[in-house]
Formats: structure tokens, sequence, C-alpha cells
């Protein structure tokens, strides 16, 4: 059973750069199967989609966030990575790491089976 | 961004009662949506997909319906761990957008 844990620093300075990895156990994150994404939610709201990548290294992300965000992968280490610079106050949130299917049972639709695994939850407060 | 309205934003609701929370979308989604249920410090979990498409291990007093602008997520018969907030997302078009939230209290 695929399971996801995310880590990093909880606290991080404004204007510094935000880094958490999530390290993923029982599956690979070289399938075209899949797509590694990044949500999260500020205290007490919502929840936002932050971008995701496929194992080819494609990466999309939330327009709002595009010129900050970066996600990676490493394929040896099997975990992927998100990077948020130039970081405020508005930025802080439980980040999630989870996974959107693409592909079950042999059968491929893009954007419809939704985020079926997600991590714990690292929870980031921007803060000096 | 396509904009996702659910309603109510609270409710309150009593063991056994049935109960339906709507999501409208800003324009037509087909039936690109999902349902998430998510516990107070837990990860949202994925309860429906394709707007009606039960996922695995979901008990079967969850339903999902609709199409295009209006969708509707009911629970048959609430059960104490059904007490939860409860978001729809849409994935019809980048960036994916979620609603506000529904959170659903015991009475």
């Amino acid at each position: 059973q695929v399971q996801l844990q995310g880590s990093g620093p909880g606290l991080v300075k404004p204007s510094e750069t935000l880094s958490l990895t999530c390290t993923v156990s029982g599956g690979t994150v070289i399938s075209g199967s899949y797509y590694w994404t990044w949500i999260r939610q500020p205290p007490g709201k919502g929840l936002e989609w932050i971008g995701y990548i496929y194992y080819t290294g494609n990466t999309n992300y939330n327009p709002s966030l595009n010129s900050r965000v970066t996600i990676s992968m490493d394929r040896n280490m099997n975990q992927f990575s998100l990077r948020l610079n130039s970081v405020t106050a508005a930025d802080t949130a439980v980040y999630y790491c989870a996974r959107e299917v693409l592909c079950r049972d042999g059968s491929c639709h893009a954007n419809y089976y939704g985020l079926d695994v997600w991590g714990q939850g690292t929870t980031v407060t921007v803060s000096s | 961004d396509i904009q996702l309205t659910q309603s109510p934003s609270f409710l309150s609701a009593s063991v056994g009662d049935r109960v339906t929370i709507t999501c409208r979308a800003s324009q037509g989604i087909n039936n690109d949506l999902v349902w998430y249920q998510q516990k107070p410090g837990k990860a949202p979990e994925l309860l429906i997909y394709a707007a009606s498409i039960l996922q695995s291990g979901v008990p079967s007093s969850f339903s999902g319906s609709g199409s295009g602008t209006e969708f509707t997520l009911t629970i048959s018969r609430l059960q104490p761990e059904d007490f939860a907030t409860y978001y729809c997302q849409q994935l019809n078009n980048y960036p994916y957008t979620f609603g506000q939230g529904t959170k659903l209290e015991i009475k």
C-alpha cells in the first residue's frame, strides 16, 4: 500500500525559501499512472492546489504561485519536492503531498480519479 | 479560474439523518468533480470521483450526483464518524480548485 510522508522545516523566515520533500513508500514515483501533487491549507481555511510533477519531469503549477514555485523529483530517492521562494506570512499553511490517479485497473483518464493518497501534512509557519 | 461554491457552509444534523451538500461551478465542468472528507488535524480522504463513483472502501451511505455546474453529495444515514468537513474539487480545468468546504456538525 502506497504511503506518502512529507518532511521539512516547520519554520521559515519571510523572504526565504520554503523547501519540503515527500517520500513515497510502497510504490514508485516512476509511473505513468500518477501525478505527484502538492496542496496547501492555511490555518482554518480551505484547500489550494499548488501543482504537480509527472514522472517525465513535466510540471504544472497554479498561476497564483507560478513565479515562486518549483516541484522536482528525485527518482533514486523515490521522492518529490516543493520549493516556494520569497515566502510571506500568507504562505503559512499545512502543506500536503498527494497522488493524483491517471490510470486505474488499466483504464486511463486524466482529470478523473482525484487525489487518492495523501501525506500526513507538514505545518509550515512563516515568521521572523 | 473555475469557482466552486458549496452550500451550506455549515450544517448541523443528528445521527441517522440524511443530508445533502451542494457544489456549484462557475462554468460547466462535465462530471470532472470529486468529493473529499477531512477530519480535524488529518489529510482529506477521497470519497467520490467523476461526480458519482464511490472510491473503493467508502461506505455506500455516501453518494454523489450531478453534471455541468451543479453537483450534490448525499449521506443517507449519518454515522458519528461522518461529522467532518467536506470539500468538492474540480478537475476540469487548471488550476484545479476546491470549494470553500462544508462543516458538518452534530446537532
